[in-house]
């Protein structure tokens, strides 16, 4: 399988920050790598696909990069609502996998 | 509005079966690959399995295979994941979640249902 590292695995910043949180695939996935964030009871939400694509409905202040084995999520000007747990996920290869999670809290 | 809405929590006890179902709407449920993941508390999202809603063939994740099926109701838009031999490890939210491609199963999900508690507990 392989295995996404993300880091940190938490982050405490304040509204208005800009914000990266980094994906690492243990073998290259070109860029079958998604974004996601979740919620406290909530499903997660598509937010990147292959790498760079925003999701349709997704605000602009996201943006991902990246390919290979390692990814970035940066979030700018952050607001309230971007306070969330943050996922990255490869399809490249079947088992899908996913990164641990990184923590974005408010500062 | 396109959406996935799946059935409520559910309590079982130690080698009982769950099944949850997860149901399309606003779209023709054969379009896309449904899939489904789990979130088990302090853990990661784990993918378990994906089913092809037009022929219904599925495919598992190893550590599921022989104890987890799907299934799918095309007269209702419905699809369902049954999960046997259950153990307290498999408390955890469930989801159904739409992969917005029929090219390969490895996909990104572009829709989630909200989720179902399964707890496992004696």
């Amino acid at each position: 399988d392989i295995q996404m590292t993300q880091s940190p695995s938490s982050l405490s910043a304040s509204v208005g920050d800009r914000v990266t949180i980094t994906c690492r695939a243990n073998q290259g996935i070109g860029n079958y790598l998604a974004w996601y964030q979740q919620k406290p009871g909530k499903a997660p939400k598509s937010l990147i696909f292959d790498a760079t694509n925003l999701q349709s409905g997704v605000p602009s202040k996201f943006s991902g990069s990246g390919s290979g084995t390692a990814f970035t999520l940066t979030i700018s000007s952050l607001q309230p609502e971007d306070f969330a747990t943050y996922y990255c996920q490869q399809y490249s290869n079947y088992p899908i996998t996913f990164g641990q999670g990184t923590r974005l809290e408010i500062k | 509005q396109e959406q996935l809405v799946q059935s409520g929590a559910e309590v079982k006890k130690p080698g009982a079966s769950v099944k949850v179902s997860c149901k399309a709407s606003g779209y023709p449920l054969t379009t896309y690959y449904i899939h489904w993941l789990r979130h088990a508390p302090g853990q990661g999202l784990e993918w378990m399995g994906v089913i092809n809603p037009s022929g219904g063939a599925t495919v598992h994740a190893p550590e599921f295979q022989g104890r987890m099926t799907m299934t799918r109701d095309t007269s209702t838009s419905t699809v369902y994941m049954e999960l046997s031999s259950l153990r307290s490890a498999d408390t955890a939210v469930y989801y159904c979640a739409r992969a917005p491609t029929v090219v390969r199963i490895e996909s990104y999900f572009d829709s989630w249902g909200q989720g179902t508690l399964v707890t496992v507990s004696s």
